[in-house]
């Protein structure tokens, strides 16, 4: 596709309950990354994708958090038994090739709100 | 470890004034820089990027910054503010030597009064 397509772009669940997160990167676009985004602070980073493998998962908060890439193109981040301190928006991001000067095309988010 | 400072929250200027917002990073080796932009309800936008070619480096919209090895500093300029400029900016960090994962800073918003 011409951008980064992230579904849902809003998401309110309750607490314990799992949701789905799904990125659609730029066509050809070897690496996709997760971020997450907390209300008056900077962009967390998750996980990083090259191809349909994760070498760098170190940012994923907890156990409750894993995310898969399949046919070096869609992604999905699941979070499990969601907690209200993983309200946030979650920003996915995809890259050509992955090479620390290229810098990423962002997708719009999904906000995620547990109530 | 690498890091971001981005010194205060928000920033707000008349429209035609100069526009600084300052970045700071932390890094074991020379880091390639980026500045990003956030509209309201939009996702991020690279508006330029330093990767240890020229040390003042030019983007879009009328912006530029400027590499400085000494100071550590990667600020973002723009000589004439409009009121279209109005968003949060990010200051991103990555290590030339380790994967692209890039360590951001915690934003700045800016305003511009009419």
């Amino acid at each position: 596709g011409a951008g980064v397509s992230q579904s849902p772009s809003n998401k309110v669940t309750e607490k314990g309950k799992d949701v789905e997160l799904r990125c659609d990167p730029i066509s050809g676009h070897t690496a996709l990354y997760w971020y997450r985004q907390r209300l008056g602070q900077g962009l967390e980073f998750l996980i990083y994708f090259q191809g349909n493998s994760a070498p760098d998962k170190s940012g994923l908060p907890s156990d409750r958090f894993s995310a898969e890439r399949t046919g070096e193109s869609v992604s999905t981040l699941t979070i499990q038994r969601t907690q209200q301190e993983d309200s946030a928006v979650y920003l996915c991001a995809s890259s050509l090739i992955v090479r620390a000067n290229y810098g990423y095309t962002f997708g719009s988010g999904t906000r995620l709100t547990v109530v | 470890a690498q890091s971001v400072t981005q010194l205060g929250s928000h920033v707000s200027v008349s429209e035609g004034a100069l526009v600084l917002l300052r970045c700071n990073y932390s890094s074991s080796v020379p880091p390639y820089l980026f500045w990003y932009v956030q509209y309201p309800n939009q996702g991020l936008q690279l508006l330029l990027k330093y990767t240890s070619a020229a040390t003042l480096v030019k983007g879009i919209n009328g912006f530029e910054a400027e590499f400085k090895k000494s100071e550590t500093s990667f600020h973002l300029t723009k000589p004439s503010a409009h009121m279209s400029d109005a968003a949060e900016y990010f200051c991103a960090v990555s290590d030339p030597g380790a994967n692209s994962k890039l360590t951001f800073g915690k934003g700045i918003t800016l305003s511009v009064r009419p």
